[in-house]
């Protein structure tokens, strides 16, 4: 079965850290990768997305992908109390050209004052 | 744009009842899905539409569950009869140019 695997956490960061998020996945063929933030009662929003090796930065947020290692990961620098949510990380784990996304579990992050 | 609206936003029922819960996509945004999410499973995906036609329809959990997309604005997923079970967030998504999804603002189901 294809799979996004994330540690649930909670992870904890103090206001100001760089909080890191891992995500692997199972489907070697996978080609796009996105981060999710979802804030308790919300519904899933977009932070950013990646397609190739490497690192990708949109402000205090880096994703990282290394396709080898089937892993991507987001970086959120200077964390602030307001980034304090679950992260979901999602896989288009098809490449024939189906659009639907497999979730993760998700990462609590708590960033304290 | 409004984005994906859906309806209603809490539903309270009793087992046995059927459920309807609606969304309205985002205009021009040729696929749409359903996906459920509860604390055990997380999001998981239910059904996909494109163009109207439903494309995959294997996560739908058994035969209680339906879905329609009568037109390019509308669909519908349907429970009958409804479970304590079936207790979730059901979010409603439209893709984006870049494979995206834009969630709507999820209609949480309560069986009791």
């Amino acid at each position: 079965q294809k799979e996004v695997e994330q540690n649930s956490g909670p992870l904890s960061v103090p206001e100001g850290a760089i909080a890191s998020l891992n995500c692997t996945y199972s489907d070697r063929g996978s080609q796009s990768f996105f981060w999710y933030r979802q804030y308790s009662g919300k519904s899933p929003e977009l932070i950013m997305f990646i397609y190739s090796n490497g690192d990708k930065e949109d402000g205090r947020f880096t994703a990282q992908l290394n396709k080898a290692s089937q892993y991507v990961s987001l970086l959120i620098r200077d964390s602030q109390p307001s980034d304090s949510a679950t992260y979901l990380c999602a896989v288009n784990m098809d490449d024939t050209g189906r659009r639907a996304l497999t979730f993760g579990s998700g990462t609590r992050l708590q960033v304290q004052p | 744009d409004a984005g994906v609206i859906q309806s209603p936003r809490h539903e309270v029922t009793e087992m046995g009842q059927e459920v309807t819960l609606r969304c309205k996509p985002i205009s021009g945004h040729d696929y749409l899905f359903w996906y459920r999410q509860t604390m055990m499973r997380g999001l998981e995906l239910l059904i996909y539409f494109n163009n109207n036609v439903p494309i995959d329809d294997s996560g739908m959990p058994e035969d209680r569950f339906s879905a329609k997309m009568p037109n390019a604005s509308f669909s519908t997923l349907k429970i009958q009869p409804s479970e304590p079970r079936d207790s979730a967030v059901y979010f409603c998504a439209n893709t984006g140019v870049t494979g995206e999804l834009f969630f709507g603002e999820g209609s949480r189901l309560t069986v009791l």
